[in-house]
């Protein structure tokens, strides 16, 4: 069975410009959340994904946006880059919503000057 | 809004002493409720879950939370800790009414086993 898989490990961008973050779900799984981990927090909500459609957003801003593929694969895109959105980006993945586990991959280190 | 509370932030043990750790939620409806742990270097693994019947749970390496309903509270324990324990750990709440599957996590624990 495979893992929650991220890409990239780590990016570097400056602010203003815009990043597309990678994810794999784990085999089976249909729902994709993304989550931001600032550093000493907690992981944030940003959105969710099943079958392709956005179901449930955070409260970020209107510039960070996703996909969901029909091989459940999904992206997180943000535009626009701030410094504050330097942080850990999660991707994590389940099999239905509700009352289901999700499983985390490793995260995207996003580092923006 | 809904919101989950970590006490304690950073916690220092020597090896086989015992841990709890504590965390409180402030929705009063049905919740599932999770302990992560991440380990240095590691990403978000699952320590245990509850989602309903018995209220003490007991998840990996000898790990159990209790869920006291009328505390709003899912504290974690562990009788004799190890070096190994060595990590963070999120307490983190699922609201089943309206909330679809968005985990709200605490800010973390930060455990340090000395040996």
């Amino acid at each position: 069975e495979t893992g929650v898989t991220q890409s990239p490990t780590h990016l570097i961008k400056t602010r203003g410009q815009q990043v597309t973050l990678r994810c794999s779900s784990q085999s089976g799984h249909n729902t994709v959340s993304w989550y931001q981990q600032a550093l000493g927090q907690g992981p944030q909500f940003i959105f969710q994904y099943y079958r392709e459609e956005e179901n449930g957003r955070g409260n970020f801003p209107p510039r960070f946006s996703g996909l969901q593929f029909p091989n459940y694969s999904s992206e997180l895109n943000v535009n626009a880059l701030e410094l504050d959105d330097s942080a850990l980006y999660l991707c994590a993945s389940s099999l239905a919503l509700a009352k289901e586990t999700q499983y985390f991959g490793p995260g995207t280190r996003l580092l923006v000057l | 809004a809904q919101s989950v509370s970590q006490h304690n932030h950073h916690v220092i043990l020597s090896e086989a002493a015992s841990l709890e750790l504590g965390c409180n939620y402030s929705y009063g409806g049905t919740v599932n409720l999770f302990w992560y742990v991440q380990y240095p270097g590691q990403h978000l693994q699952l320590l245990l879950k509850y989602f309903s019947g018995d209220p003490l749970v007991k998840g990996i390496k000898g790990f159990e939370a209790e869920f006291i309903k009328s505390k709003f509270s899912f504290n974690l324990r562990k009788p004799s800790v190890q070096w190994s324990d060595t990590a963070e750990y999120f307490c983190a709440v699922n609201r089943l009414t309206g909330g679809g599957n968005k985990l709200t996590f605490g800010t973390g624990t930060q455990l340090k086993v000395e040996l």
